[in-house]
Order: C-alpha cells, then structure tokens, then sequence
C-alpha cells in the first residue's frame, strides 16, 4: 500500500524557516518524481514544487521560487521542503505528492505562520 | 505561465443529474491536463489525466474531453458520493498550475 507521511509543520514566525519531510512507503521511492502541493485556508490547491528522480532537476511555483527547496533522500524513501523568509502567505496545508499528475496524496501537515 | 480558469466556481445539482465543468487555459496545454475530486477528510483522488483517460477505479459515470485550450469534465447520472469540490491541472509546463475549483453541492 502506498503510504506518504508529512511530518514537521507548526506554527512560525515571520522570516523564520522550518523544513517538511514526507515518508515514502509501499513503492519504490526512486522511481517517481514527486512533488510538494499546498492549500491555504478555505483556498484551492497551489503547486509548490517538484522533483526528478534522482534529483537532479527541480521545479518551482513562482511564489516559492529563491524561497524554498525541495529534495530528496532515495535511500531513506523521503522528501523534503526547506521553506526559508516564510511569510504569512505560506501558512497553508502541505502536501506531498507522488508524481504529476498525482496519483497518491499525503494527508497533509499544517504550517501556520505568524507573529 | 499558464492560466487555468475553471467555471463554474459553484454548481447545485441533484442526484440523477448530469453536470459539466470547464477548465480552459490560457494557451495549448496539448492533453496534459488532470481532474481531482476533494472530499473533507479523504486524501484526494486523482480522477482523469492526460485529458480523458479515466484513472484505474475512476466509475465510467466520469469523462473528460479536450485538448489544447479547452477541456470539460462531464459527471453523468450523480450519486451523493460525487458532490465535492472538482480541480483541474495543467502539467504540460512548468510551474504547474490548477483551476480555482468547482464546489459541487446537492440542490
């Protein structure tokens, strides 16, 4: 079973950082591109970012873009999300995702930020 | 970058219903495009891809159709399970971008 755990959001404050990770389970990890996808309260559903397989390549939303980068460790199955200067703006739902078009979602990880 | 605008942004139907949702872009996407069906406290489900493939257990009452700038998302005979929110995507280029959202409720 395909499994995508987030874990490590919270409450921030403005200017400060925090970094996500997902844990991947029940496919091989290394054969996916995957991705970050955000929703902000009562708001639709944003892409933040992608990622090739081994990594080499990534892509970002241009509200993100300089801010945030997104990574990947195929030995332990996990991605991750640096999110740097975060602002009030990215308080949002974090989600992981496999590939795109996503085919399996997180359940998500709230990230909340203020003062 | 690419603008997805989806309409309506609010649909009322009842169960047996047939209903249409539009997602156009604002240049030739080609058939990358993707429906999403949200549902409060469930993961959510990826619906159709590449336009008009429905994605394995997807019920044959979905289709979609469309390539280059215009896309529709057809739902035939509604049950209740089906009124939820409704997203499109682009993945043709980067960034990625998704239509505003279809809330469809029960009239």
């Amino acid at each position: 079973e395909v499994q995508l755990v987030e874990s490590g959001g919270g409450l921030v404050q403005p200017g400060r950082s925090m970094k996500l990770s997902c844990a991947a389970s029940g496919f091989t990890f290394s054969d996916y591109y995957m991705a970050w996808v955000r929703q902000a309260p009562k708001k639709g559903l944003e892409w933040v970012a992608s990622i090739s397989y081994e990594g080499s390549s990534t892509y970002y939303g241009d509200s993100v873009k300089g801010r945030f980068t997104i990574s990947r460790d195929n030995a332990k199955s996990t991605l991750y999300l640096q999110m740097n200067s975060l602002r009030s703006e990215d308080t949002a739902t974090y989600y992981c995702a496999r590939r795109v078009p996503v085919d399996y979602w997180g359940q998500g990880v709230m990230v909340t930020v203020s003062s | 970058d690419v603008q997805m605008t989806q309409s309506p942004s609010y649909l009322a139907a009842s169960p047996g219903e047939s209903v249409s949702i539009s997602c156009k872009a604002s240049k030739s996407i080609s058939n990358n495009l993707a429906w999403y069906q949200e549902k409060p406290g469930k993961a959510n489900k990826l619906l159709i891809h590449s336009g008009s493939t429905l994605q394995s257990g997807t019920p044959s009452r979905f289709s979609g159709s469309g390539s280059g700038t215009d896309f529709t998302l057809t739902i035939r005979s509604l049950e209740f399970e089906d009124f939820a929110v409704y997203y499109c995507q682009q993945y043709n280029e980067y960034p990625l971008t998704f239509g505003s959202g279809t809330k469809l409720e029960i009239k």
